[in-house]
């Protein structure tokens, strides 16, 4: 099946840094998601992107959907401690399955 | 507050036996979803379903089951444990038409197969 590649897996930061993290596929997707897993719960999501090029905030949040179709970044203005846990970006293309990255695990230092 | 619900946060199983998984939603959603997550590999998916008594494979059903009796439930199967079966197990749940994109998930259940 398709493959994403999420990167860094893990990052260790400072409260207050911002943080940046992307996804990369050998195929393309018509919608990029990036969803949030708090320690000990399930993944929510934060960000949803339907077009090439679109860039869209969510509070301290912001995503891209890059404009080959085949990546997407996600970037977090000063960090706060409630920003640690798993980041999951997810493509899907058509009415297919979501193909999920590997996710990036935050923890941020006070 | 509309609810995935998963019934075991944490179960510990012997090789061999038997595990059920259940999970239901109280939010009148016609798909359901079982995912299993492993460090560095993301959500993979086992299996889901789009209406009662209706399943489809998902990336990697090898080793499971699923049963849709009722629209709220949604069980998964191991028959016989193994212990590469150990992992951290997702449920989820949406609307029809939406692709399986705005998925609603479960706190997960952490299966240890000894």
């Amino acid at each position: 099946g398709q493959q994403l590649n999420q990167s860094p897996q893990s990052m260790f930061i400072q409260e207050g840094e911002d943080v940046s993290m992307n996804c990369t596929s050998s195929s393309i997707f018509n919608t990029w998601l990036w969803y949030k897993q708090d320690p000990g719960e399930g993944p929510v999501l934060l960000i949803a992107l339907y077009k090439a090029g679109e860039l869209t905030s969510n509070g301290r949040l912001t995503a891209q959907f890059g404009i080959t179709r085949k990546d997407s970044f996600l970037n977090i203005s000063a960090s706060i401690p409630s920003d640690v846990g798993i980041y999951f970006c997810a493509g899907q293309y058509a009415g297919n399955m979501l193909t999920f990255g590997g996710g990036t695990r935050l923890m941020v230092k006070p | 507050d509309v609810k995935v619900t998963q019934s075991s946060r944490y179960l510990v199983k012997r090789t061999g036996e038997k595990v059920f998984l259940e999970c239901v939603q109280d939010m009148d959603h016609e798909n359901m979803f079982w995912y299993r997550q492993d460090p560095g590999l993301g959500l993979r998916l086992i299996y889901f379903s789009y209406d009662v008594k209706m399943k489809e494979k998902g990336d990697i059903p090898e080793g499971y089951s699923v049963s849709r009796e009722k629209k709220e439930r949604f069980s998964l199967i191991l028959e016989s444990a193994s212990t590469n079966q150990t992992s951290m197990y997702l449920c989820a749940s949406s609307k029809p038409g939406q692709g399986g994109e705005k998925l609603f998930f479960g706190s997960g259940t952490q299966l240890s197969v000894l």
